[in-house]
């Protein structure tokens, strides 16, 4: 089992003010994701990442794979309200043959107008 | 647009009435899942299907069944839903980049209410 261990578990932040959540594990992952999760909604995905050291832009978001491949983190910056929500890193293993996602415990994001 | 399509997206059932959620795909992939999720924690793989071939998590109930009928269709059926099944479920699919990635889409979810 891999285990991906995400921080914080709880972020409460004021408009305007910048962000980083990190996920880490021991182990190798052959690609990795980001998923924003809405109360009473399925996670969207964000972005997938594959190769170590990638960096990836969507908008003020942004996406970093680590040069191992067995971290990431995920920096917002100048949060908006919008930005609220379950943030969640999942991993696809490097032996897995099925896609089968690791979940970090996520982290619920808070920003206040 | 392709996507993951959930019905119903509420469901109200009653102690030990058997209860049947279910997908759809639009996107074709070959790999649909099955997951449970309780108030913000991440979801808990339950099943998969990589095409026709079922694997169940080892931790799953044998409460829970599940169907695939063809590509595009899968069901989840809890045969005596008990209150602590109440939660989210949630059906994805998934395809292969190459290389090894894979990339995972999530339908918006049931809600199920045990009364």
């Amino acid at each position: 089992t891999q285990l991906l261990e995400q921080s914080p578990q709880f972020l409460s932040i004021q408009e305007g003010e910048n962000l980083t959540v990190y996920c880490n594990s021991s182990s190798v992952f052959s690609s990795l994701q980001w998923y924003r999760q809405e109360p009473g909604e399925g996670p969207v995905l964000l972005v997938t990442v594959v190769t170590g050291g990638e960096v990836k832009k969507l908008k003020r978001l942004t996406f970093q794979f680590g040069d191992a491949r067995k971290d990431s983190s995920l920096h917002i910056t100048a949060a908006q309200p919008g930005d609220t929500g379950l943030y969640l890193c999942a991993g696809v293993g490097s032996t897995d043959s099925w896609g089968k996602l690791q979940f970090g415990a996520g982290t619920q994001v808070v920003v206040t107008p | 647009d392709a996507m993951v399509i959930q019905n119903p997206r509420y469901q109200v059932t009653q102690f030990g009435k058997p209860v049947t959620l279910s997908c759809s795909q639009t996107l074709n992939h070959n790999v649909m899942y099955w997951y449970q999720q309780k108030s913000s924690q991440a979801p808990k793989l339950l099943f998969h299907y990589y095409d026709k071939d079922f694997n169940n998590e080892a931790d799953t109930p044998d409460n829970f069944q599940s169907r695939r009928p063809n590509t595009s269709f899968c069901f989840l059926d809890i045969r005596s839903p008990g209150l602590g099944d109440a939660a989210m479920y949630l059906c994805a699919t998934s395809r292969e980049r190459g290389g090894g990635s894979w990339e995972q889409f999530f339908g918006p979810g049931t809600r199920l209410t045990v009364l």
